[in-house]
């Protein structure tokens, strides 16, 4: 089974500009969890999706915002960007919506740059 | 919210075991204990999860004392591809998991 997928693997943009990161979760996990991990820090919290729902959302600005589709692939958007929100930003995955039992299964990040 | 502190970096030689411990005073009653392991710039890998007492599998140990006021992770024989951020995350999932939260992590440097 191929694992979680997200795309692109690098971006550059420049500040104000808005920003579409996209995750295809493995097959059958039902839950989409999004993280931004800034160089030298744990990952951050942002988002998690369960059956196209927001379930949970972390201390971000409201220009992060995402969704999840049918097929449970999922877009996490940023606009008006800003030099702090230079960072990698991270998918996973998982069957169900609860970290605490459930393992959590990570992309390999999207690397975005605002210049 | 319970909260974790880990020690900032640890070195090791290679064939060593590595016990990476992980204080968590305000762990709540249906908390669990979960350990990742990150490689640089790539997504954090689950290691182990337990509850309480100790939890084995083909990585790692974990073990955790009857108060679960912290929690140790054990590496058998580190290889220089140990070499690593490890994070440990506590909390109950099933109401928020905004509560399951990464901390800064150990960063384990295996030497040869």
């Amino acid at each position: 089974d191929a694992g979680v997928t997200q795309s692109p693997t690098h971006l550059i943009k420049t500040r104000g500009q808005q920003v579409t990161l996209r995750c295809s979760p493995i097959s059958g996990h039902k839950s989409v969890s999004w993280y931004q991990q800034v160089l030298g820090q744990g990952p951050q919290f942002i988002f998690q999706y369960y059956e196209k729902e927001e379930r949970g959302r972390g201390n971000f600005p409201d220009r992060f915002s995402a969704r999840q589709f049918p097929n449970y692939s999922s877009e996490l958007n940023v606009n008006a960007l800003l030099l702090g929100d230079s960072a990698l930003y991270l998918c996973a995955s998982s069957l169900t919506w609860d970290f605490s039992t459930d393992t959590q299964y990570f992309g390999p990040g999207t690397r975005l740059t605002v210049l | 919210l319970a909260k974790t502190t880990q020690p900032i970096s640890m070195d090791s030689y290679e064939g060593q075991e590595v016990n990476i411990t992980c204080s968590h005073n305000n762990i709540a009653t249906n908390d669990y204990i979960t350990w990742y392991q990150q490689f640089p710039s790539q997504g954090p890998r689950f290691i182990i999860q337990g509850y309480k007492t100790k939890v084995t599998n083909e990585v790692a140990s974990l073990f955790i004392p009857a108060d679960r006021k912290s929690s140790t992770l054990s590496l058998p024989r580190v290889s220089l591809s140990d070499t690593a951020v490890y994070y440990c995350l506590v909390g109950d999932g099933r109401y928020n998991n905004n509560d399951m939260r990464f901390g800064a992590g150990t960063r384990l440097t295996v030497k040869p």
